[in-house]
């Protein structure tokens, strides 16, 4: 039973180009949320998606969107790259009805030069 | 913004010791998880436990809650190298749809 999957492992970029991670949930998994880790930080809650729509939102701006598909998988975009966007993307997948108990993938590295 | 706080933010012990971290959050929460990370990449569910439990073991891993005093507590017995990494509290709020708040972690250095 493959665990949550990541898309690209690493990736650079320069400043004001656009990006596209994907992640694939745990089997049996509905919901999807990515989080943004930057270097010797916590992870920062961006957004969550369940039945293919935006169920909740951190405070990030709107460069930052993202999609659901009907087979679960996920996509965050990112336009108008910064410097600061630079960081550890991570994904992180679980059933909506059933505690929370979210099962991360490995993340995304993301460097913006 | 960051709801937990955890505290050392980096404790450095030889094995066979135990290891204690500590986590204080804000608001009232539904669960408070932990969480583990290897230089970097992903994180790993270590355990999660309820606003109305106060104590849960795994393992080796023992937690503590005191919803009074919004704030938990990580025990880890007889540390082994392979310990090594960061250790994250994450809360999940009452507030509609669940997402996690993580602190800033506490980075956990066991030598052989």
């Amino acid at each position: 039973d493959a665990g949550v999957t990541q898309s690209p492992t690493h990736l650079i970029k320069t400043r004001g180009q656009q990006v596209t991670l994907r992640c694939s949930p745990k089997s049996g998994h509905d919901t999807v949320s990515w989080y943004q880790q930057a270097l010797g930080q916590g992870p920062q809650f961006i957004f969550q998606y369940y039945e293919e729509e935006e169920r909740q939102r951190g405070n990030f701006p709107d460069r930052f969107s993202g999609h659901q598909f009907p087979n679960y998988s996920s996509e965050l975009n990112v336009n108008a790259l910064l410097l600061g966007d630079s960081a550890l993307y991570l994904c992180a997948s679980s059933v909506i009805h059933l505690g929370n108990e979210q099962y991360f993938g490995p993340g995304t590295r993301l460097t913006v030069t | 913004s960051q709801q937990g706080e955890e505290d050392p933010q980096a404790l450095s012990i030889q094995e066979g010791e135990n290891a204690t971290m500590n986590c204080s959050y804000k608001t009232s929460i539904n669960n408070l998880q932990w969480y583990r990370q290897n230089s970097g990449r992903g994180l790993v569910h270590l355990i999660l436990i309820r606003s109305n439990e106060r104590e849960k073991h795994s393992g080796r891993l023992r937690v503590t809650l005191d919803t009074s005093k919004k704030s938990s507590s990580l025990l880890i017995t007889a540390s082994r190298a392979a310990d090594t990494a960061s250790y994250f509290c994450a809360t999940d709020t009452p507030s509609g749809y669940s997402t996690l708040t993580f602190g800033k972690g506490t980075m956990l250095l066991v030598s052989p």
